[in-house]
């Protein structure tokens, strides 16, 4: 079965500190991966997508992230984050086959101080 | 547009009981899938349906179900609640199929079990 792995729990990070969110996923075929973000008090947002083609994806809010199938990597990135950037992300994984879920990490608390 | 909606937002019972949780997907959207947020769990899928039919199911006993409706609004039913069931349940909603047709989240209903 594929899993979705998001190695830190909590992150804290000054305003204007780059950033970077890791996560690895198991399966073997062919997904499409997303990021999800969720605001204090907010429901589930989407941050980006990556189906095919270019691997460095762009999404809302200046955040990127880069599929690296050999690594099975699909690492979150900001280069100067904000104190609204205060969040939960969630990276998840879809099987490009099939009718199957979207299977997600845990998550990745981020904490942005002043 | 209107996003998901999803109703109560609390809602509060205790042991053996049975909850009912309710979802509106975004107009045009056939596909609803429930998730679980328990903490320090993630997001796990629960079930999904399409169409007025029950697509895939996730690693959850049977006291879980629920069904889609005409108008592809949904429920989620929980019988015989046990004090881990607590948690936050997310709706989803996509148009009809997966791969390319990301899933868009409501604010939830937070379920407490005494």
């Amino acid at each position: 079965a594929q899993s979705v792995s998001q190695h830190n729990h909590h992150v804290i990070l000054s305003e204007a500190a780059s950033l970077e969110l890791g996560c690895n996923y198991s399966y073997g075929g062919t997904v499409n991966l997303f990021w999800y973000v969720q605001y204090p008090g907010q429901h589930l947002q989407l941050l980006l997508k990556y189906f095919s083609g270019d691997p460095l994806v762009k999404g809302i809010k200046g955040f990127e992230a880069e599929f690296i199938k050999s690594k099975f990597s699909f690492n979150l990135r900001k280069p100067s984050v904000q104190w609204s950037d205060t969040a939960e992300y969630f990276c998840a994984l879809l099987r490009n086959s099939g009718n199957t879920p979207l299977v997600f990490g845990k998550g990745t608390r981020l904490s942005v101080i002043a | 547009e209107a996003g998901v909606t999803q109703s109560p937002t609390h809602l509060i019972k205790t042991r053996g009981q049975q909850a009912t949780l309710r979802c509106s997907p975004i107009s045009g959207h056939t596909s609803v899938y429930w998730y679980q947020q328990a903490l320090g769990l993630g997001l796990q899928f629960l079930l999904w349906y399409d169409e007025g039919e029950e697509r895939n199911r996730g690693n959850f006993p049977p006291r879980f179900s629920g069904r889609q409706f005409p108008n592809y609004s949904s429920e989620l039913n929980v019988n015989a609640l046990e004090l881990e069931d607590s948690a936050l349940y997310l709706c989803a909603s996509s148009r009809k199929g997966l791969g390319n047709q990301p899933q868009h989240f409501g604010d939830g209903t937070r379920l407490s079990i005494l």
